[in-house]
């Protein structure tokens, strides 16, 4: 089975333009979270998605959206980059939403570069 | 809120050599606990977990006990493999968060032969 997969893998942008980052969460899970990775630092919850509901949010600014669709996949919008936007953006999926047991399960991200 | 505090890197040690890396958290509610590993250029794969005071979590030879009264969740391996070498993440899950994840600063360990 296909695990969780993201694209594109690799990102330029430049500062001011928009970007949207897409995950497809593995088959049978319903829940999705993104999480952004600074270098050398760990993920930090960006939002979290469950049956296209918005279930959780960071503490990162109203440039950042999300969204999830009937397939259960998502997107992760963010408007008027700034250089400190450069990351890592991870896209988890689960099972479910309201459980602490249940595990994520990553993929391998997407590193977007604002210039 | 809740967090995770992680051992400081990057550690270096020679190959079958005993490895500890440090984990304590804090949260409001009763956590699951969790260690991720990040090898070079990969996304984060789940090493172990437990979800209760006193579980052990194993797997690949690494072990975890989750030790409520002193909120920590120690990594540890007898003897490490230059294939270990990579990035580890420290994570709980709190049940009153739903299922958002807070992580430590990762701990970077570099096995050589």
């Amino acid at each position: 089975d296909a695990g969780v997969t993201q694209s594109p893998t690799h990102l330029i942008k430049t500062r001011g333009q928009h970007v949207t980052l897409r995950c497809s969460p593995i088959s049978g899970h319903k829940s999705v979270s993104w999480y952004q990775q600074v270098l050398g630092q760990g993920p930090q919850f960006i939002f979290q998605y469950y049956e296209k509901e918005e279930r959780g949010r960071g503490n990162f600014p109203d440039r950042f959206s999300a969204r999830q669709f009937p397939n259960y996949s998502s997107e992760l919008n963010v408007n008027a980059l700034l250089l400190g936007d450069s990351a890592l953006y991870l896209c988890a999926s689960s099972l479910a939403a309201e459980s602490s047991y249940n595990e994520q399960f990553f993929g391998p991200g997407t590193r977007l570069t604002v210039l | 809120g809740d967090s995770v505090t992680q051992m400081e890197g990057p550690v270096t040690l020679s190959e079958e050599a005993f490895l500890t890396i440090n984990c304590t958290y804090t949260a409001t509610g009763y956590p699951s606990l969790f260690w991720y590993v990040q090898y070079p250029g990969e996304g984060l794969q789940l090493l172990l977990k437990a979800t209760k005071a006193d579980d052990k979590g194993s797997n690949k030879g690494f072990e975890a006990t989750y030790r409520k009264e002193t909120t920590s969740f120690h990594l540890e391996k007898g003897s490490v493999q230059v294939s270990d070498s990579a990035v580890y993440f420290c994570a709980l899950s709190a049940s009153n968060t739903g299922n958002q994840f807070y992580f430590g600063t990762g701990t970077s360990l570099t096995v050589i032969p």
